[in-house]
Parts: structure tokens; C-alpha cells; sequence
């Protein structure tokens, strides 16, 4: 299974740009790179995914190097509102069990 | 319903007691997950039904945990013997499609289990 790693916690302060990196070796040819954030007592929000480069929404911007082996998850002038638990999930539609698996996540703490 | 909905929010029971646990996914969701989340922790993969049938039921933790879909669509996660260590939250999570490859998953706000 392709296991992610990411920082257990993370402090930033209001209006600042937040990356959260999660580093992902054994990332498969097929595999995509997800990210969802979770309140608290809330069931996971999805973010964003990407395959390779550069993907941008509303909400965020991912970072996909070319080697696939990490990503960046890049929150552009936080809030208060964005203090919640942000996990990194690495599958592909191929191997289902990958696809939903959840580390640990990190834990941002959005200071004012 | 505009989002998944899962009954009851708080459920407690005493150890060894039989309990079930519903969801009701998004209208059209052929794709239905339950996952079990322990306190600090990133939430656990248990089963994975596409339509009736449970695609991928690698994650249910022992032959206690059971859980069906019927009629495609409600489902429902049965424990047998509730242990103390079965406390937790339980989501269900629900998607349009099988396999997809947006990855996007739909949740609920949870079941949260408390076994005395």
C-alpha cells in the first residue's frame, strides 16, 4: 500500500500562505494524490486531487513534482476557519483499498 | 436528502450489546463507504459497497462487524458483542460512481459509539 507521511501539527497565523507537505516514496504509476480537511465532530471535506504538476481551485493549490514522490498542499492567506486536520491520501481507482486509506493527517492551528 | 445522513448521532450501549448503525447516502450515489475514526486519529478504512454488493470489505476489523446494502442505496454496519475498543466515531461517506477517479468522497456527520 502506498503510505503517506505528513507533519503531525502545524501553526501558522491569519492571512498567511500555509503549505502542508506529505511525502508519498512508493507512489504507484496509476496512483492520484488527494486531500481532504476534517472539522471537528464533521466527517472529511475533499480539497483537491492532482496527478502531476500544478492544480489549483477555489480553495487551494496542489504541488506535484515531477518524481511524484511528495505534494503540497498550499492554502493561500488562511483564516481562523482553517484550523481543522488535513490528510494526504495517495491510490488509484485500480486498488480501491489505496485510494481510501488515511494517515494521521496534520493539524493546522490558524492563529489570529 | 442534500448531504449523507447517518442515525443515530450518539449511540451508547453496554458491553456485549448487539447495535446497528444507519446511513443514507446522497441520492444517486451508487458507491457507499463506512469508516471508523478513534479519538486523534485519521479515519479507518472498513467496507466499500458498489451498489448491493460490498466491493472491498478488507478493513472490517473481525467477523463481529457486519454491514449490508439491501437495495443499493441505505446501509446499514451491525456489531456483535460490542467491546469497549469498539468506541468510536462511525462515518459513512458516499460517491456517484464506482472506482472513481476524482476520488471525491461525500461524508456524514458520523455515529458516534460509546460501549460501557
Amino acid at each position: 500500500l502506498a503510505k503517506t507521511t505528513q507533519p503531525i501539527s502545524m501553526d501558522s497565523y491569519e492571512g498567511q500562505e500555509v503549505n502542508i507537505t506529505c511525502s508519498h516514496n512508493n507512489i504507484a504509476t496509476n496512483d492520484y494524490i488527494t486531500w481532504y480537511q476534517q472539522f471537528p465532530s464533521q466527517g472529511p471535506r475533499f480539497i483537491i486531487q492532482g496527478y502531476k504538476t500544478k492544480v489549483t481551485n477555489e480553495v487551494a493549490s496542489l504541488f506535484i513534482p515531477a518524481d511524484r514522490k511528495s505534494s503540497t498542499l498550499s492554502l493561500p492567506r488562511v483564516s481562523l476557519s482553517d484550523t481543522a486536520v488535513y490528510y494526504c491520501l495517495v491510490g488509484s481507482a485500480l486498488n480501491a483499498g489505496n485510494m481510501l486509506t488515511f494517515g494521521g493527517g496534520t493539524r493546522l492551528m490558524v492563529k489570529p | 436528502g442534500a448531504g449523507v445522513s447517518q442515525t443515530p448521532s450518539n449511540k451508547v450501549t453496554e458491553k456485549g450489546k448487539y447495535v446497528e448503525l444507519r446511513c443514507d447516502p446522497i441520492s444517486g450515489h451508487t458507491a457507499l463507504y463506512w469508516y471508523r475514526q478513534s479519538l486523534g486519529q485519521g479515519p479507518e478504512f472498513l467496507i466499500y459497497f458498489q451498489g448491493t454488493g460490498a466491493a472491498d470489505d478488507s478493513g472490517l476489523p473481525n467477523d463481529r462487524f457486519f454491514a449490508v446494502r439491501p437495495e443499493g442505496s441505505v446501509s446499514t454496519l451491525k456489531i456483535q458483542r460490542t467491546e469497549r475498543g469498539d468506541s468510536a466515531v462511525y462515518l459513512c461517506a458516499s460517491s456517484p460512481v464506482s472506482y472513481s477517479l476524482t476520488g471525491e468522497l461525500f461524508f456524514g456527520e458520523g455515529s458516534r459509539l460509546t460501549v460501557l
